[in-house]
């Protein structure tokens, strides 16, 4: 069974600065894609970032970045520059079909002005 | 407005009575999942549809859950009978194919409440 642990609850950051938040997974599957969404307050959840396993490059979206580990089963999130708009719960994902898709339990992150 | 819609956006219910719940997902999609978010947890996998066929039902939490899909389109969650534990936020997403790597568009979900 695939599991996907998010073991910061919650996390906060000055504006400005830089955060990561930590994201584990359990497979034994050799390729599948991992995902960070965001959900702000208002609650729809929006894709922030996504990484195919076989890729070693790390993907990066503008101020965000990931650290994909495969061999350690890690895949964290670098917030650069935080703003007060990145404040939402973040959720790590993680599928090898497409079919289902399984989520850890969120980092709630606070960017502090 | 082309995003993921749910209907309706809170719902009150009592104990033992049968709700049903709405997703519009985007036009064209083929893909459509429903989750259930409860306080402090992470998003549970319900069940996904590809076109109106559900290939997998194992991620019902029990018989009183199920779930439905017209015309590749709408789709309808029922919960009969329900039960307190069954308060969440119930997620809706949609997209443009059941490949691994294609982005999942959320509806704003709908909140329901058993009392």
């Amino acid at each position: 069974a695939q599991t996907v642990t998010q073991s910061q609850p919650e996390m906060s950051v000055q504006e400005a600065e830089t955060v990561t938040l930590s994201c584990t997974y359990d497979t034994s599957e050799s390729n599948y894609y991992l995902f960070w969404y965001k959900q702000p307050p208002s609650r729809q959840m929006i894709l922030v970032i996504r990484q195919e396993a076989y890729k070693q490059q790390n993907a990066t979206e503008n101020r965000f970045s990931v650290n994909f580990q495969k061999a350690a089963k890690s895949f964290s999130l670098k917030i650069s520059d935080s703003q007060l708009g990145d404040t939402a719960m973040y959720f790590c994902a993680f599928t090898n079909t497409g079919n289902q898709f399984y989520f850890g339990t969120g980092t709630s992150l606070t960017v502090i002005p | 407005g082309a995003g993921v819609s749910q209907s309706p956006s809170n719902k009150v219910t009592e104990k033992g009575k049968d709700v049903e719940l709405r997703c519009d997902p985007i036009s064209g999609h083929t893909a459509l999942y429903w989750y259930r978010q409860s306080l402090g947890q992470g998003l549970e996998f319900l069940i996904y549809f590809q076109g109106n066929s559900a290939p997998d039902k194992s991620g019902l939490p029990s018989d009183r859950f199920s779930a439905e899909r017209t015309g590749g389109s709408v789709s309808t969650l029922t919960i009969q009978r329900t039960q307190q534990e069954d308060s969440a936020v119930y997620l809706c997403a949609s997209s443009s194919d059941r490949e691994m790597h294609n982005e999942q568009f959320f509806g704003p979900g709908t909140r329901l409440t058993v009392l």
